[in-house]
Parts: structure tokens; sequence; C-alpha cells
């Protein structure tokens, strides 16, 4: 069975810091889907990445995805304290149809003031 | 932006009961989707539904589970009789294409069974 490989479980990083999460797949994805949860709450899409090679940015957050799409980094820069919560990956591969992502086990993010 | 809407928020239920779990999926989306959380654990597909019909379910979606979309906006988790081990956090969630767009959830129905 697929399985995804998130790093590291758990992060504290002093807020202005930059920071880094990565997600590791054994195989070639078809998706890659970072998602954003805070404790006890719903998850909240951050961006899809697709092609190998590909970086998408959003405001402070950009997402890369390796040229063989096994291998997947989160980079915050200058955090702040609303970037607190657990980031998630979740992938599909080839060959699905609507089947449901495989999520990571998260990495859980803390700002320090 | 349109978003996920699940009812109710959170559901305390006897076991042996059976309990229905609501979701209404972003209007525009044809592909629907159950996950659960148990605490502290990873998030995990159940079910894809697409075209009024179940397209894939994984090796936790079993017989004591069924899905259903009674009517044009409701999507349903009926679970017929609850056991302690399904006590967790169930998302619904959309998408427009299951693989060219991405899945947006809804905050989830946390159920408890005692």
């Amino acid at each position: 069975s697929q399985e995804l490989e998130q790093s590291p479980q758990s992060l504290i990083v002093q807020e202005g810091k930059n920071l880094t999460i990565n997600c590791t797949s054994s195989k070639t994805l078809y998706g890659l889907y970072w998602y954003k949860q805070k404790y006890g709450e719903g998850l909240i899409f951050l961006m899809m990445l697709q092609k190998g090679g590909e970086e998408k940015s959003h405001e402070k957050i950009t997402a890369k995805l390796d040229e063989k799409k096994q291998q997947s980094s989160l980079h915050i820069t200058a955090s702040q304290p609303s970037h607190a919560g657990i980031y998630l990956c979740g992938a599909d591969w080839p060959g699905g149809g609507a089947d449901g992502l495989t999520f990571g086990k998260g990495t859980h993010l803390i700002i320090q003031p | 932006e349109p978003e996920v809407t699940q009812t109710p928020s959170h559901q305390v239920t006897q076991m042996g009961q059976e309990v229905i779990l609501r979701c209404v999926p972003i209007s525009n989306h044809l592909y629907f989707y159950w996950y659960r959380q148990i605490l502290g654990q990873k998030v995990e597909f159940l079910v894809s539904f697409y075209n009024n019909e179940i397209s894939e379910k994984s090796e936790i979606f079993d017989d004591q589970f069924s899905v259903e979309r009674p009517d044009g906006s409701n999507f349903t988790l009926k679970i017929r009789s609850t056991k302690l081990e399904d006590s967790a956090m169930y998302f619904c969630a959309s998408s427009a294409h299951p693989q060219l767009q991405p899945q947006h959830f809804g905050d989830g129905t946390r159920l408890s069974i005692l």
C-alpha cells in the first residue's frame, strides 16, 4: 500500500523564522496536496502540485514537488502565529479514479513569540 | 467562498445505535468523499461517491457503513450499529474533479460512542 512519510513530526519555531516541512512517497505520485488543520477542526486546502519540478506560492508559503514526483516540501518564510497548526500532505497515485487521498501523519507547528 | 458544511458538529450516541452524519458539498462539485480521523491518528479515506454510486471504498468501509445522496444537496454517512471504535472525527469532502481539482473539506462531525 502507498504511504506518505512526513517530517518532522513536530516543529517549534520562533516567530519570524523560516521553516520547512517534508513529505516523501515511496512511489511516484499523481498529485500532492498540502492542507492545514487547526486542532479539532477541518482541513484547509493550501496547495496542489501535479507536475514534476512544480513550485507554487501563496503569501508566505511555498510548496515544491521534485522532478521524480516522490518528494514535496512546504516552506514558510518569516513565520507568524497564524501559521501554527498541523500541516498534512495528502496524495493520490496513477491509476486512481475517484479514490480518496492518502495522508501523512502531519507536522505539528508551534510558533513561539 | 463556497464551503462544505457538516452537521451536527458533535454527536453522542449509545453503542449499537444507528447514526447519520450529514454533509452539504459545494454546489457545483460532483465527487464526494468521507474520511475519518481517530484521535491522534491519520486522516483515513472511507469512501468516494460519484453519479449516485460508490466509486471506491477502503477496508474500513464495511457493511455497517452506507452513504446516500437523498436529494440534490445532501450527502450522508450512516453507521448502522455503532461500536466504541467508531468514535472519531468524520470529515466530508467534495471536489469538481477527482484528480485535477483539490478536495475541499468540511469542519467535521465529532462522533462519540458511549
